[in-house]
């Protein structure tokens, strides 16, 4: 069973930095492109970042450009988001997605998330 | 940036109806979209991908259609787990964005 489960949410001030974390199980990690999708409380999704399997080619959002990075350790089957210079409006649920095999595009698979507050 | 206009945003309907929820896309991409289901406090879920594929174990009263700019979900016999939200995506080029969402809701 394909399983991806967030990690390293929380509270942090305005102009802080938080870490996140994705452990994946259940697939092959290291075949799949990842994402990082958000969502601020009452409002619709947003997609956040990207990353190929083997870490070559790597997108951003404009809102999030130059303060977050994106990264994967492979042998341990995990997905990153460095987060920095937070603002109020990064405040949301932030899900990592498996991007599917093949030349259909699709996130066919998402955690649960991680609720990260920013606030002073 | 492609942006992704989904219509309506609120949509009334009761069990057994059929809906159809529409997307459009400010340039052509061809039938790279696909359509989520979310339901409250949950995480997104895939239903349609390639604009009409349905997704391995997904109902088969939900059907997507469409290519180019615009592509539509349509949803026959609403059962009471299907009164949520719905968001298209495209998956043509980044950035990857969604459409603001539709509430599905019951009458």
């Amino acid at each position: 069973e394909v399983q991806l489960v967030e990690s390293g949410g929380g509270l942090v001030k305005p102009g802080g930095s938080l870490r996140l974390s994705c452990a994946g199980s259940g697939f092959s990690f290291s075949s799949f492109s990842m994402n990082w999708v958000r969502q601020a409380p009452g409002k619709g999704l947003e997609w956040v970042a990207s990353i190929s399997a083997a870490s070559v080619y790597i997108n951003y959002a404009d809102s999030v450009k130059g303060r977050f990075t994106i990264s994967r350790d492979n042998d341990k089957k995990s997905l990153f988001l460095q987060m920095n210079s937070l603002r109020a409006d990064d405040m949301a649920v932030y899900y990592c997605a498996r991007e599917g095999s093949g030349y259909l595009r699709r996130l066919d698979y998402w955690g649960q998330g991680t609720l990260v507050a920013v606030s002073s | 940036d492609i942006q992704l206009t989904q219509s309506p945003s609120v949509l009334s309907a009761s069990v057994g109806d059929r809906v159809t929820i529409t997307c459009r896309a400010s340039q052509g991409i061809s039938t790279s979209l696909a359509w989520y289901q979310q339901r409250p406090g949950k995480a997104p879920k895939l239903l349609i991908y390639a604009a009409s594929t349905l997704q391995s174990g997904v109902p088969s009263r939900f059907g997507g259609s469409g290519s180019g700019t615009e592509f539509t979900l349509t949803v026959n016999s609403l059962q009471p787990e299907d009164f949520a939200t719905y968001y298209c995506q495209h998956l043509n080029d980044y950035p990857l964005t969604f459409g603001q969402g539709t509430r599905l809701e019951i009458k």
